[in-house]
């Protein structure tokens, strides 16, 4: 099956630095990419629909300025949390299509921010 | 616009015993629906999907589903509960023309096997 790489897989950072998380497909070009935010036991929560090469649709309630993303090729999305905050740590996935119905799933990244 | 129930946030089996894990949806445009298995720290795994064609849809690890377009139901099954089968479980739905096929989730059902 198709797969999806997320990196990094957890990562610590102080309180206004910016982080960068990266989505890659590696076995197929992903035509959109999506990026979901998940609590601690709850659902996903989707944030933004990527395309290659266009800007990020991002969903109601959900800050452009603040949650960056790029699908500059497509293989390729990242999402960068810029000046970060406590209120910003979770566990964020993404994934791709590749032009079908199903959507390939990363194995997520948890973000904490002290 | 779509949306998913799940009943349950958490359901144990003792291990043998039959799975049932249930899904409504809403949908105005006729759907598309998954169920996703997800374990702890990773991302989802896609267990099954209907998309129009046989509405008793078969999945990977002994999972099944039917949809049941007068219940407005996508209930997952499994005979024979693995303790493998222990995970958070997800429904969900999106529209099956057109759109970015954004995918919206159910609330999650945690699955416990109880040996």
């Amino acid at each position: 099956g198709a797969v999806v790489s997320q990196h990094p897989s957890r990562v610590i950072c102080k309180s206004g630095t910016s982080v960068k998380i990266e989505c890659r497909s590696l076995d197929f070009q992903a035509t959109t990419m999506f990026w979901y935010r998940q609590f601690p036991k709850k659902s996903l929560m989707l944030m933004a629909t990527s395309n290659e090469g266009s800007k990020a649709t991002y969903e109601q309630g959900v800050e452009k300025d603040k949650f960056l993303i790029n699908h500059a090729s497509l293989t390729l999305s990242t999402l960068t949390v810029t000046s970060a905050h406590p209120e910003d740590s979770s566990f964020y996935i993404c994934s791709a299509r590749a032009g079908g119905d199903i959507q390939y799933f990363g194995a997520g990244t948890r973000l904490s921010v002290l | 616009a779509q949306s998913v129930t799940q009943l349950g946030s958490h359901v144990s089996v003792s291990e043998g015993a039959l799975v049932l894990l249930r899904c409504n949806y809403s949908s105005s445009v006729p759907p598309y629906l998954f169920w996703y298995v997800q374990y702890p720290n990773q991302g989802l795994q896609l267990l099954l999907k209907y998309t129009s064609a046989a509405t008793l849809v078969k999945g990977i690890n002994g999972f099944e589903a039917e949809f049941k377009k007068s219940e407005t139901s996508f209930h997952l099954t499994k005979p024979s509960a693995h303790m493998s089968d222990a995970a958070e479980y997800f429904c969900a739905v999106s529209p099956l023309r057109g759109g970015a096929q954004k995918l919206v989730f159910g609330q999650g059902t945690r699955l416990t096997i109880n040996p």
